[in-house]
């Protein structure tokens, strides 16, 4: 089986950075991907890590480990609009249509 | 260019009864995968299409299917309607089978009284 555990929630000030931690079991894995979703909107996907190490897209950075069966997202420069729910997801091996995802961390930017 | 398209946005049922949820794939992806989410919790996985052909299924009873069209588009159906299964249901699209990147619907809000 597969399952990934994140903190539920995570409150940071603006302008700070903040760390988003997924930690997974799974029989097998095939890469993670990281998730956006605000409140009452869809999903938007914005990073997937195949490979060990730090991806960078702009604001955001995302960073895994495999040996330590371990991720996170880390948001820099921190603005009201990034409160939303992120989700780690992934894929139990290669070739596997199922995309898993954790239950998701409820990030709240305060001024 | 449109995104993922799915109508209806929101739907009130009953229990027992049938209900067919629509997705419009971005168009060029031929991957459509469908997913339901719980309030509080990410989404789960219930299928995937590519070319018309299911290429993936999660763990859901067999009162849900669902079917890709020549078009791409694709529709998801739910017998026998539980009280449990009131959620959001969310359509993705995607490029091709396996690519990360997947491009989610605004969801339909499903209510089962």
């Amino acid at each position: 089986g597969q399952s990934l555990e994140q903190p539920s929630e995570v409150t940071a000030v603006e302008g700070a950075i903040v760390q988003i931690n997924c930690t997974y079991q799974t029989s097998g894995f095939y890469g993670l991907s990281w998730y956006q979703q605000h409140d009452g909107g869809a999903p938007t996907f914005l990073s997937y890590n195949a490979l060990d190490g730090l991806e960078e897209t702009g604001r955001f950075s995302s960073f895994l480990s495999r040996s330590d069966s371990y991720g996170y997202l880390l948001l820099q420069e921190l603005q009201m609009k990034d409160s939303a729910s992120y989700f780690c997801a992934a894929r139990p091996r290669a070739g596997s249509y199922q995309l898993t995802f954790g239950k998701g961390t409820k990030l709240s930017v305060i001024p | 260019d449109a995104g993922v398209t799915q109508s209806p946005t929101h739907l009130i049922k009953t229990r027992g009864q049938h209900v067919t949820l629509r997705c419009s794939p971005i168009s060029g992806h031929k991957s459509v995968s469908w997913y339901q989410q719980v309030l509080g919790q990410g989404p789960q996985f219930i299928f995937q299409y590519y070319e018309k052909e299911e290429r993936g299924r999660g763990n859901f009873p067999d009162r849900f299917s669902a079917r890709q069209f020549p078009n791409y588009s694709s529709e998801l159906n739910v017998n026998a309607l539980l009280l449990g299964d009131s959620a959001l249901y969310l359509c993705a699209s995607s490029l091709a089978q396996l690519q990360e990147t997947q491009y989610f619907g605004p969801g339909t809000r499903l209510l089962v009284l």
